[in-house]
């Protein structure tokens, strides 16, 4: 299957820095990037679905000025967690799907996933 | 409000048996349907997906079934193996948001 990249794979930070979590997808164009979280036993919630050279949109309770995402080329998309808080720390994963012909295709494949730690 | 439930959390079953997962949805303009695996701290992977124009996709040991008036879908592995243990999450797109939308997980346990 496709693949896609997601760095670091974990970090830790301190309260009140940033840090910026990065999903490449390697061997397509995905036109369309989701980001999830996932707290401890619990499902993937969807954070937000960015589509290339547009804004995000942002799921409802998502702050979209501390959680911000740029989806600048059809490679990469980039989240950044501003002003980090210990309640921010959990597991974030990003997908990528390619919607355009002659790459359509409906799944959507996983990075593998970023904990953060925020002290 | 949950649009996609997998009502069981966990489920045992002993190798070369099958296993059945459940995932039931509220939204009949939910198209695509999709099953992924989990480990702790990974990325899901992808495993088999059905479109709503199908009642049925088979892919080796793993089937999905769908069961569009009952907005019900499922997941058979036969024969189960250890190695299939983990968490299995369904997971929904609307073709009218685009939006991939997950259950909340069945942790499967093979036992040898």
């Amino acid at each position: 299957g496709a693949v896609v990249s997601q760095h670091p794979s974990w970090v830790i930070c301190k309260s009140g820095t940033s840090v910026k979590i990065e999903c490449r997808s390697l061997d397509f164009q995905a036109t369309t990037m989701f980001w999830y979280r996932q707290f401890p036993k619990q499902s993937l919630m969807l954070m937000a679905t960015s589509n290339e050279g547009s804004k995000a949109t942002y799921e409802q309770g998502v702050e979209k000025d501390k959680f911000l995402i740029n989806h600048a080329s059809l490679t990469l998309s980039t989240l950044t967690v501003t002003s980090a808080h210990p309640e921010d720390s959990s597991f974030y994963i990003c997908s990528a799907r390619a919607d355009r012909p002659p790459q359509a295709d409906t799944e959507a494949f996983f990075g593998q996933g970023t904990r953060l730690t925020v002290v | 409000d949950q649009q996609v439930k997998q009502n069981s959390p966990s489920l045992s079953v002993q190798e070369g048996r099958i296993s059945i997962l459940n995932c039931d949805y509220t939204n009949s303009m939910f198209d695509y349907f999709l099953w992924y695996k989990k480990y702790p701290a990974e990325g899901p992977t992808f495993l088999i997906s059905i479109s709503s124009i199908k009642d049925k996709n088979e892919d080796g040991r793993f089937t999905v079934f769908l069961n569009k008036s009952a907005k019900h879908l499922s997941l058979h592995i036969v024969p189960s193996q250890p190695g299939d243990s983990a968490v299995y999450f369904c997971a929904v797109i609307s073709s009218n948001t685009g939006k991939l939308i997950f259950g909340q997980g069945t942790t499967l346990q093979v036992k040898p």
